[in-house]
Formats: structure tokens, C-alpha cells, sequence
């Protein structure tokens, strides 16, 4: 159960696009499109941001978006705000009913 | 609104115990699966358990396997975890979180959880 693997920053001037990866293997994000991302500012709770690898629950801005391509997963932010500014974090299923989380990237609006 | 409220988190000595409680409202508590995810300081995050939505499936990660037990009253809608054999390793700020389009899509605000030596 390894945990997948992210660069731990990343950034972006206000306005600009950001794109965040999520690399794993061929057991986790490249077997399944259960791959979710999640924004957490410090101090408080994890926010989902993206499911299924590119589904947005309510509420999230068309900003965020998801993909996969082979065992790598991405997040772009698109239009960053200041508010975008915090640690992002993918997740994936990874069989045997077992889920897996990035290390996590530090998001900066420059 | 969905709220999700943990407690039970302290101060426990290695090898202690410890129960976390969530506190679940605004859902139908027992139609959903529901997971514990922790977070040790400074850390990234970590999936510890979940279970299904009456209690009969449990999965954990290896770490906590034999140590840990997650359980779950839908009568009190609430979610519960047991922590026996308590390791440096796990002190963290454990969340309890609504399991949904195989995400975990409502969180709690966490409770800590510190080992001491």
C-alpha cells in the first residue's frame, strides 16, 4: 500500500492554469477510475474537489478539473484564485477494498 | 447539512487504548458506507478503515490490522473506532468521513490524537 506519488508544490500567478499529478501503478490509478482529489487549507477538514477521476461534486467551481492517462491521474486548476491557495491531495482505490493517498501538493498563487 | 463530529481523541501512553467517536446528522447515516482517514502532523493523508453501511464489511490498512476495530451504531448514527496497542506512529488528527462515488465526499473537523512515550 504505497502511497501515490505527487510533487509537493506547485504554482501559479491569479488567472493562470496549474496542472497537479498523481502518479501511482497499474494496481491503483491505472486499474480503477476511482481516482478523487481533495483541497485542504491549514487547520481545517479535507474538501472533495474531484471524484471518479473527473466528476466535480456540487457545488465545486468548473475551475477544477480531472483526468487520468495510464497509471498517472492530474488535477488542473484553471482561472487560479487567491482562494485556490492550499494542499491538494489524490486518493485512489487500490483493490483488495484498500485506498491510497498522495503525499500532497502545496498549491501557491503567486 | 451533513455534519460529521468526532471525539473521543486525548493524550494515551504507548500501548494504551483509546475510542473515537463521530457523530453523524443530516444523512441517512445508515445507507452509507462511512471512513476513518488520519492525518499525522505535518503530514499527508492516510485511509485507516471503513465499513459498510450495516456493519458487516470492515477493511483496514495493514498498519492498523489486529489493532484497530471500526464499528458503527446506525440507531445513535454514529461511527466509532477502537484503538488498542497504540504506537508512536499513531498520533494524528483522525477524521471521520462519508464514503460516496467511491470518494469520501463529507469530512469532520478531526480529533487528535497523541501517543506518548
Amino acid at each position: 500500500q504505497s502511497a501515490l506519488t505527487q510533487p509537493p508544490s506547485a504554482s501559479g500567478s491569479p488567472g493562470q492554469s496549474v496542472t497537479i499529478s498523481c502518479t501511482g501503478t497499474s494496481s491503483d490509478v491505472g486499474g480503477y477510475n476511482y481516482v478523487s482529489w481533495y483541497q485542504q487549507h491549514p487547520g481545517k477538514a479535507p474538501k472533495l474537489m474531484i471524484h471518479d477521476v473527473s466528476q466535480r461534486p456540487s457545488g465545486v467551481p468548473d475551475r477544477f478539473s480531472g483526468s487520468k492517462s495510464g497509471n498517472t491521474a492530474s488535477l488542473t486548476v484553471s482561472g487560479l484564485q487567491a482562494e485556490d491557495e492550499a494542499d491538494y491531495y489524490c486518493s485512489s482505490y487500490s483493490g483488495t477494498d484498500n485506498w491510497v493517498f498522495g503525499g500532497g501538493t502545496k498549491l501557491t498563487v503567486l | 447539512e451533513v455534519q460529521l463530529v468526532e471525539s473521543g481523541g486525548g493524550l494515551v501512553q504507548r500501548g494504551g487504548s483509546l475510542r473515537l467517536s463521530c457523530a453523524a446528522s443530516g444523512l441517512t447515516f445508515s445507507t452509507y458506507w462511512m471512513s476513518w482517514v488520519r492525518q499525522a502532523p505535518g503530514k499527508g493523508l492516510e485511509w485507516v478503515a471503513n465499513i459498510n453501511e450495516d456493519g458487516t464489511k470492515k477493511y483496514y490498512v495493514d498498519s492498523v490490522k489486529g489493532r484497530f476495530t471500526i464499528s458503527r451504531d446506525n440507531a445513535k448514527n454514529s461511527l466509532y473506532l477502537q484503538m488498542n496497542s497504540l504506537r508512536g506512529e499513531d498520533t494524528a488528527v483522525y477524521y471521520c468521513a462519508r464514503d460516496r462515488y467511491w470518494a469520501r465526499d463529507y469530512w469532520g473537523q478531526g480529533t487528535l490524537v497523541t501517543v506518548s512515550s
